[in-house]
């Protein structure tokens, strides 16, 4: 059984760097897509982006400029930078591994992330 | 962007009724298209994939349709572990995107 964790720091101060990581478990990421969507407090869901364990990736235009999502096949994991965060980056993140058509059967238990100084 | 709209929001039901929520596509988008329930403080869960493919594990009282701009989701007998936050997912046009969500509550 697959299993992904998200980790990484749960406050990040505006302008800096978001940095997260995703583990997973159960299986090889050397093997479909894998994703970073998110969801701010009380509100809807929003996608990130995806990585193939080859490395190429597709990110949303809305935060393409600011987005890079890496993959370490020898780790089993993958990572999302996102860059210049504002209050509005608040949200908790989730990690997924997504199907070869685009829907997403694992996910990770996610990771809030708040920015504030 | 292919903008996906719920529709209600937010609706109130008894166990045991049958529950329709509707997802409509801002342009066609086949099949290609997802449903997920989420609780409060959990992660979505994929329940049905390709507009109307049950997801292994998932019960039969959950069933999708449709296909191009009009897409359903049904519940055939609404039961307690059911109310929850239901969401679409388009994948047929980069970028993916959700429905703003419909909130199945207790009546």
């Amino acid at each position: 059984q697959v299993q992904l964790q998200e980790s990484g720091p749960g406050l990040v101060k505006p302008s800096e760097t978001l940095s997260l990581t995703c583990t997973v478990s159960g299986g090889s990421i050397s093997s479909s897509s894998w994703s970073w969507i998110r969801q701010p407090p009380g509100k809807g869901l929003e996608w990130i982006g995806y990585i193939y364990y080859s490395g190429s990736t597709s990110y949303n235009p809305s935060l393409k400029s600011r987005v890079t999502i890496s993959v370490d096949t020898s780790k089993n994991q993958f990572s999302l930078n996102l860059s210049s965060v504002t209050a509005a980056d608040t949200a908790v993140y989730y990690c997924a591994r997504g199907d070869s058509s685009g829907w997403y059967g694992y996910w990770g238990q996610g990771t809030l992330v708040t920015v504030s100084s | 962007d292919i903008q996906m709209t719920q529709s209600p929001s937010t609706l109130s039901a008894s166990v045991g009724d049958r529950v329709t929520i509707t997802c409509r596509a801002s342009q066609s988008i086949s099949s290609w298209l997802a449903w997920y329930q989420q609780k409060p403080g959990k992660a979505p869960k994929l329940l049905i994939y390709k507009a109307s493919s049950l997801e292994s594990g998932v019960p039969s009282r959950f069933s999708g349709s449709g296909s191009g701009t009009e897409f359903t989701l049904t519940i055939s007998s609404l039961q307690p572990d059911d109310f929850a936050t239901y969401y679409c997912q388009q994948c047929n046009g980069f970028p993916w995107t959700f429905g703003q969500g419909t909130k199945v509550e207790i009546k």
